[in-house]
């Protein structure tokens, strides 16, 4: 199993709204990643979480949430979102932080704040 | 910090071969990824490069100088499912967590 998936694959919220991402992956990966990505711009990087423990924020914004509850699953808590916070998230996890290993990246989800 | 640098995009037919450019600079170098995105989806792993020297996998190849802050993707026998976006992304040996992606370039394979 080499896959990486996410829900719900779309998500409209409104500014007031609390939701949440889901990410799950089996491969016995210890990093997983959080990316925002824009429409015609490349991923960029919210968080990292290296054996469960959150180890990189890009200074993101405390409307965004992560949160790692176990080694498969990674969370993304969203709270009085903008409209500019529109995108692509994108989850990736790899065998470990760093080295050669590539990341692998869900399908993503296309959230919309109205 | 990183500075990442590809062509916007490139247009190519069917059957030829295409060499994406990536330039980079980077206060510390430990690995070049390049990922393959089609529209709407997620970006799929291609190649890695951390010594320097042409990594060959089917019709992918990958190539790195890091004397001189260079890649190149090549792509050989283009078929029309290539039309994709390619993002070169490098890792900066102070932190190995972090990957910093290029813009990428978009590629389209015209019949």
């Amino acid at each position: 199993d080499t896959e990486v998936t996410q829900t719900p694959k779309h998500l409209v919220m409104g500014m007031t709204n609390k939701k949440s991402l889901k990410c799950e992956q089996h491969m016995g990966h210890r990093a997983m990643y959080w990316y925002k990505q824009k429409a015609k711009k490349p991923p960029e990087l919210m968080f990292v979480y290296s054996y469960e423990k959150l180890s990189i924020n890009e200074s993101v914004p405390s409307r965004f949430s992560p949160e790692c509850p176990n080694s498969s699953l990674l969370n993304l808590h969203l709270h009085a979102l903008q409209p500019e916070d529109s995108a692509l998230y994108l989850c990736a996890s790899s065998q470990d932080p760093g080295s050669s290993y590539e990341q692998y990246f869900g399908p993503g989800t296309r959230l919309t704040v109205t | 910090g990183q500075n990442i640098d590809q062509p916007t995009e490139m247009t190519a037919t069917e059957g030829a071969i295409v060499q994406i450019n990536c330039t980079y600079q980077t206060s510390g170098f430990n690995g070049l990824f390049w990922y393959q995105q089609h529209a709407g989806e997620a970006p799929t792993f291609l190649s890695y490069n951390v010594l320097d020297g042409l990594e060959e996998k089917g019709r992918f190849s990958s190539f790195l100088s890091r004397s001189k802050g260079y890649s190149y993707l090549l792509l050989k026998e283009l078929q029309m499912k290539d039309s994709a976006s390619y993002l070169c992304a490098v890792r900066d040996s102070s932190n190995d967590y972090k990957l910093s992606f290029g813009a990428g370039t978009t590629v389209t394979v015209r019949a």
